[in-house]
């Protein structure tokens, strides 16, 4: 299975701050994804990042509040902008594989001050 | 729009118990299912996974079942232990084209007391 890695693992940011979050994986992935998790909330899926081509938002997620790069079939970076208290979430990426198994990174336990 | 349940939110056992997870979905055109296992503040295991075609999947002590007529699957954990402690999530993939989207439930947290 892929390993997944996040950086960073966590922050504590202003209000009005931007966070640019990286994803890595240690092997070549057609897909990529984005999920945000609110506290006491379960998973929602902000974004599909494809190698190549602009990012794929889900409904009620913005590139100009979510901008997303995907340079490589390895490396992703979401950024979270003009950050609010209500951006307080855990950000996770995740990756599909051939066999239609998502695997996730450790996240990132963002607070917003 | 899929919805995903998850029942009971919150279950305490003790060690040695035999226990059963519920998951629940209102649109029974899946592609497959998958349980997680999440624990405090770190991301998602993947526990197993069951394409739709499937009706049950087996890995050690784990034992996830899919009826997907009835929109319902369960996660069986024999003999549960401490270190099983966590929230239990399940996802579903709808069957549409080009749906890659996970839609999760909320999650059991599972107690295992020594």
């Amino acid at each position: 299975s892929a390993v997944i890695s996040q950086k960073p693992s966590r922050d504590i940011c202003q209000r009005g701050t931007s966070l640019t979050i990286q994803c890595q994986v240690d092997s070549q992935v057609t897909m990529m994804f984005w999920y945000r998790q609110q506290p006491g909330q379960s998973l929602t899926l902000i974004a599909t990042a494809n190698q190549g081509s602009e990012a794929t938002y889900e409904s009620g997620f913005v590139i100009d509040k979510f901008p997303i790069s995907r340079p490589n079939l390895t490396f992703s970076t979401l950024t979270v902008s003009n950050m609010s208290p209500e951006d307080s979430s855990i950000y996770l990426c995740s990756v599909e594989e051939l066999s239609y198994t998502q695997y996730f990174g450790p996240g990132t336990r963002l607070t917003v001050l | 729009k899929q919805e995903v349940t998850q029942i009971p939110a919150a279950l305490s056992v003790p060690e040695g118990e035999n226990l059963v997870l519920n998951c629940s979905f209102t649109d029974s055109a899946i592609y497959n299912l998958q349980w997680f296992r999440q624990d405090p503040g770190k991301g998602l295991t993947s526990l197993l996974l069951i394409q739709s075609s499937q009706r049950e999947q087996t890995s050690g002590r784990l034992n996830a079942s899919l009826d997907k007529s009835s929109g319902r699957s369960t996660l069986y954990i024999a003999a549960s232990q401490p270190g099983d402690s966590a929230t239990y999530l399940c996802a579903v993939r709808d069957s549409g084209a080009g749906s890659y989207q996970l839609t999760f439930g909320k999650g059991t947290k599972l107690s295992v007391i020594p």
